[in-house]
């Protein structure tokens, strides 16, 4: 079935340091891939997608590209700000009415 | 306007008692979803609905039961709460998920059984 293996966190860094958080996913078929972002006490919102190989999405300073021959998907930042402190979840939406999310990924962004 | 709505945000029941959360869209979509997140913040879906049919049952105990009046509405219903029932149950909606578009979620409601 559909998988999704993300970086385990937390991860810390410091204001305008680069993050990287790796994913890869275990699909069938030709799936979107999404990472949602869940700030404190709030529910998930959708950061940015992609629905096919090579796409990138990309929004308020995060990227990530769709690799279909690495089945990856891994979100960027060059610099973090302490308001991106939340949790971070990749996603895959295959054809089964449903998204499979990995674990989640804490990040905190100290000033 | 709020795209997907559950109510109640917070939840506090002693075992045994049985509840209901409730969950709206306003965003005309056919498919809403139940997930519930535990304590590390891991996210597992529950049922999937897409035009009032179940879809997707995974594996929930049958205390629990979803119940969708009409397209915009999904609702959860638990039975027999127990204490490993505490978590954060979200909503969410989106075109089916052929379409490769994403699910809105709603903000959560935080249910704590003690």
């Amino acid at each position: 079935g559909d998988s999704v293996t993300q970086m385990e966190g937390p991860v810390t860094l410091s204001e305008e340091a680069f993050l990287t958080i790796n994913c890869t996913y275990t699909a069938t078929g030709y799936p979107s891939l999404f990472w949602y972002v869940q700030y404190p006490g709030e529910g998930l919102q959708l950061l940015l997608k992609a629905t096919k190989a090579d796409d990138k999405g990309s929004n308020k300073g995060f990227e990530a590209t769709y690799r279909k021959e690495t089945t990856s998907f891994h979100l960027e930042k060059g610099s973090v700000q302490v308001s991106d402190s939340a949790v971070y979840f990749c996603a895959l939406g295959g054809s089964n009415y449903k998204l499979t999310f990995g674990k989640g990924t804490l990040l905190t962004v100290n000033p | 306007d709020t795209a997907v709505s559950q109510t109640p945000k917070y939840l506090v029941t002693q075992m045994g008692n049985d509840k209901s959360i409730k969950c709206e869209q306003n965003l005309g979509h056919d498919t809403m979803y139940w997930y519930k997140q535990d304590s590390k913040k891991f996210l597992k879906i529950m049922f999937s609905y897409n035009n009032k049919e179940l879809i997707i049952n995974e594996t929930v105990p049958n205390r629990f039961s979803p119940k969708s009046p009409d397209k915009a509405h999904l609702n959860l219903h638990i039975n027999s709460l127990e204490l490993g029932d505490s978590a954060v149950y979200f909503c969410a909606s989106s075109l089916p998920t052929g379409q490769n578009t994403e699910a809105f979620f709603g903000q959560g409601t935080r249910l704590t059984v003690v």
